[in-house]
């Protein structure tokens, strides 16, 4: 069974500065592996997601995120972050067996403040 | 982008009474989820649908639990009856093709006094 670990519950930073949100998984084989974001009263949204291929992926609004395999890591960056990234951000994994089960194992979040 | 509309936000119920969650899904998809977060844990996965059938349910999926889309309208979620365990937020979600993109109400608040 997989799973998905965000180690840091809260993450405080100021406007300007760069971003590293950790995630680490676990998964027998290569998984499918998911950012999301929630903004206040607002569903989820997708950030990126990595498949195969570029273990680099880039996603919307200047986020991107390496698919580690030696480490079992997704962490997520953004070279500068600005005060409306305030939000709650998941990493979630789903089984990478070619069809669409919408299986999704998320972590727990983490709750990132952007102050100016 | 597009959207997935929960109805209603937040919904308060005895405890042995039925309830009804709401999921208006993004109009062109056509698998659909449930995903329940109790407050302080992980959203866990519940049940996924398509073709008018469950394709797959987790062990938090009791028999109290059902779901439909009787002729392309709401996607639903009955719980009947509540038990006071059944308290947690509800994500709806809904995906149009094979490639796992989600896309994610903002949730419904189930209180089951």
């Amino acid at each position: 069974a997989q799973s998905v670990t965000q180690p840091d519950a809260r993450v405080t930073v100021s406007e300007g500065a760069s971003l590293q949100l950790r995630c680490k998984y676990s998964y027998s084989g290569t998984p499918y592996l998911f950012w999301y974001v929630q903004y206040p009263r607002q569903g989820l949204q997708l950030l990126l997601k990595y498949y195969s291929g570029d273990p680099v992926v880039q996603g919307v609004n200047g986020f991107e995120a390496e698919f580690i395999k030696s480490n079992s890591s997704f962490h997520l960056r953004k070279a500068s972050v600005h005060w409306s990234d305030s939000a709650v951000y998941f990493c979630a994994v789903s089984a990478n067996t070619g069809a669409n089960t919408g299986k999704l194992t998320f972590g727990h979040g983490t709750i990132l403040r952007v102050h100016p | 982008g597009p959207k997935v509309l929960q109805i209603p936000s937040h919904q308060i119920i005895d405890m042995g009474q039925m309830v009804t969650l709401n999921c208006d899904p993004v109009s062109n998809h056509l698998y659909f989820y449930w995903y329940k977060q109790i407050l302080g844990q992980q959203m866990e996965f519940l049940v996924n649908f398509y073709n008018g059938k469950v394709m797959e349910k987790s062990k938090l999926f009791k028999d109290q639990f059902s779901v439909e889309r009787p002729d392309g309208s709401y996607f639903t979620l009955k719980i009947q009856p509540t038990a006071l365990e059944d308290s947690a937020v509800y994500f709806c979600a809904s995906s149009g093709t094979r490639q796992n993109t989600l896309y994610f109400g903002a949730g419904t608040r189930l209180s089951v006094l």
